[in-house]
């Protein structure tokens, strides 16, 4: 089974700040993915990354995919109150599965 | 359209009893996922269905869990008998037809937050 690694585990901000957050693995992937989950509801995908170096924009949120399809990372921007939850990514698992990081839990507050 | 339902969204029940979880999925899609999420254990996936067939229930944890889809827009989770150490939350999701090789999105439900006494 690949293992997805994601750091920190935590993450407490004010509003206003940037951050990053990371997806490691030893094994390549050939795409990852990002979900989050918002309090006391089910993760809902933000992105599809599939090739080696590519950056993708959704709003005041990037992601980038590593060259080598090992890693990948979620910068925000001027995070807000809103962007509270845990930020997962999630691979191939195989035959149509995921697997999943435990998770980054990221609190901004006002 | 509806995303996917889960009932109960909450279920406090004793140690012993028989805990019954479902799951309706998004109209159209053929795979359907049951999970297991804890602080500890993140996410696991216990069991998944493609076009109601179990494919893979290596991840149930024990015998005393079960999961069954009968037709395509239902499917339970079924504790007998339950334990504390199953409190968790539950997510059913579930993802369209596999278009060749593709990361297919996965669609959670809201989840069954599950506290066994």
């Amino acid at each position: 089974t690949q293992l997805l690694e994601q750091s920190p585990q935590f993450l407490s901000i004010q509003e206003g700040e940037n951050l990053t957050v990371y997806c490691n693995s030893s094994s390549v992937f050939s795409s990852l993915q990002w979900y989050r989950q918002e309090p006391g509801e089910g993760p809902v995908l933000l992105v599809t990354v599939v090739t080696g170096g590519e950056v993708k924009k959704l709003k005041r949120l990037t992601f980038q995919f590593g060259d080598a399809r090992k890693d990948s990372s979620l910068h925000i921007t001027a995070a807000q109150p809103g962007d509270t939850g845990l930020y997962l990514c999630a691979g191939p698992g195989g035959y149509s599965t995921l697997t999943f990081g435990k998770g980054t839990m990221l609190l901004v507050s006002p | 359209d509806a995303g996917v339902i889960q009932s109960p969204r909450h279920e406090v029940t004793e140690m012993g009893q028989e805990v019954t979880l479902r799951c309706k999925p998004i109209s159209g899609h053929d795979y359907l996922f049951w999970y297991r999420q804890t602080m500890m254990r993140g996410l696991e996936l216990l069991i998944y269905f493609n076009n109601n067939v179990p494919i893979d229930d290596s991840g149930m944890p024990e015998d005393r869990f079960s999961a069954k889809m009968p037709n395509a827009s239902f499917s339970t989770l079924k504790i007998q008998p339950s334990e504390p150490r199953d409190s968790a939350v539950y997510f059913c999701a579930s993802s369209p037809p596999s278009r060749g090789g593709s990361q297919e999105t996965q669609y959670f439900g809201p989840g069954t937050r599950l506290l066994v006494l």
